[in-house]
């Protein structure tokens, strides 16, 4: 079965810190990956998506994301984070093939000390 | 914001009763999905319209049903509540299989 994880369940770091959000997933097949982020009170929302081309994929807010498909990974990073930054982030692909619904992982918590 | 809007924003029911939750897709999008998202964990696929008619299922039994009407907006209905419902419901909508955008969310209190 399709599964997303996400090894980093909390994490705590201080402003100006660098932020390195692992995902992997388990699809053999052609994936589209997305991050999502959920600020507090407020809804999900798109951060940064890959579906083709430079595996480098840059987002909103200054954070960018990096697909190594020989590791199956899609890691989220952003060189200095800000107290603003502190929500939910959620890692999610989805397949080509079928519904191209999504699969979640269970989504990291970050959160930024003044 | 999205575009994306649901209704109720919160709900609360009693087990064995049936709830209906509605979504109205952004404009310009065909497809609508639906996600339940239980506390601490990520949201889980619960099935997905596209023109009217179901276009992939979760692994979520039959009592969880919907609709999508010919303007693109959708209904999820759960018959016979049970405790495990009490989730956040998420609706997103999109124009086919592209990027998927979510609404703010309908959160179900099953007691």
């Amino acid at each position: 079965a399709q599964s997303v994880s996400q090894h980093n369940h909390h994490v705590i770091l201080s402003e100006a810190a660098s932020l390195e959000l692992g995902c992997n997933y388990s699809y053999g097949g052609t994936v589209n990956l997305f991050w999502y982020v959920q600020y507090p009170g407020q809804h999900l929302q798109l951060l940064l998506k890959y579906f083709s081309g430079d595996p480098l994929v840059k987002g909103i807010k200054g954070f960018e994301a990096e697909f190594i498909k020989s590791k199956f990974s899609f890691n989220l990073r952003k060189p200095s984070v800000q107290w603003s930054d502190t929500a939910e982030y959620f890692c999610a692909v989805a397949l080509l093939a079928g519904a191209n619904n999504l699969f979640f992982g269970t989504g990291t918590r970050l959160t930024v000390i003044p | 914001e999205t575009g994306v809007t649901q209704s109720p924003t919160h709900l609360i029911k009693t087990r064995g009763q049936q709830v209906t939750l509605r979504c109205s897709s952004q404009s310009g999008h065909n497809t609508v999905s639906w996600y339940q998202q239980a506390l601490g964990q990520g949201p889980q696929f619960i099935f997905q319209y596209y023109r009217e008619e179901e276009n992939g299922r979760g692994n979520f039994p039959p009592r969880f049903s919907g609709l999508q009407f010919p303007n693109y907006s959708s209904e999820l209905n759960v018959n016979a509540l049970e405790l495990d419902d009490s989730a956040l419901y998420l609706c997103a909508s999109s124009r086919g299989g592209e990027t998927q955008y979510f609404g703010p969310g309908t959160r179900l209190l099953v007691l």
